[in-house]
């Protein structure tokens, strides 16, 4: 199975911040790497597919780069709804695996 | 819009059966793959799960003899059969909608908010 690594595991920042989260595939996966957002109790949510596209709807602060092994999801300008856990799983081969997660907070 | 309504949860011995339900609305559910993907507690997002349009089905290995993922497209519901069911079954298990026809299709586009299932004695 691919591994993938996110990091940090947690990270504290302010309002207006820019926030990046790295993702670490343990080999290539080229672009097939999705971003999503988790929300305590709620469905979560897919920001960016094939790596770097925003998922219809999603706002125009989070975007996605990278390719290969090593992938990035950005948060521009940290809102306070941006609090939460964000995860990265690679879709490369069966099984998909997910990031153990990122949790923002403020 | 799309909503996909999780059923079918709650509290099981160990070696007990469950079967989850996922309703589905708002889209063409014959179209699309769909998967489960589980959160046990204080844990992260695992893939449980996945089965094309057409009845195409994977599983994790550590559910492979004893998950069996099913759908109905006349009555737009997708199923998890869940036999002998361990300790470490237990989790909030998430019906997704895969964002094309295959089996292999994990960008997963909308979520059910989840059905909670317990495995205890």
């Amino acid at each position: 199975d691919i591994q993938v690594t996110q990091s940090p595991s947690s990270l504290s920042a302010s309002v207006g911040d820019r926030v990046t989260i790295s993702c670490r595939a343990s080999q290539s996966i080229g672009s097939y790497l999705n971003w999503y957002q988790h929300k305590p109790g709620k469905a979560p949510k897919l920001l960016i597919y094939a790596a770097s596209n925003l998922q219809s709807g999603v706002p125009s602060r989070f975007s996605g780069s990278g390719s290969g092994t090593d992938f990035t999801l950005t948060i521009s300008s940290l809102l306070p709804e941006d609090v939460t856990t964000y995860y990265c799983q690679q879709t490369y081969s069966t099984p998909p695996t997910f990031g153990q997660g990122t949790k923002v907070e403020i | 819009e799309v909503q996909l309504l999780e059923s079918g949860g709650g509290l099981v011995q160990p070696g007990g059966s469950l079967r989850l339900s996922c309703g589905a609305s708002g889209f063409s559910f014959s179209s699309y793959a769909m998967s489960w993907v589980r959160q046990a507690p204080g844990k992260g997002l695992e893939w449980v799960s996945a089965i094309s349009n057409s009845g195409n089905s994977y599983h994790v290995d550590s559910v492979k003899g004893r998950f069996t993922i099913s759908r109905d497209n006349s009555e737009n519901t997708l199923y998890l059969q869940m036999n002998s069911l361990r300790a470490e079954d237990t989790a909030v298990y998430y019906c997704a909608k895969g964002s094309c026809p295959s089996a292999g299709c994990y960008r997963f586009d909308s979520w059910g908010q989840g059905t909670l299932v317990t495995v205890s004695s």
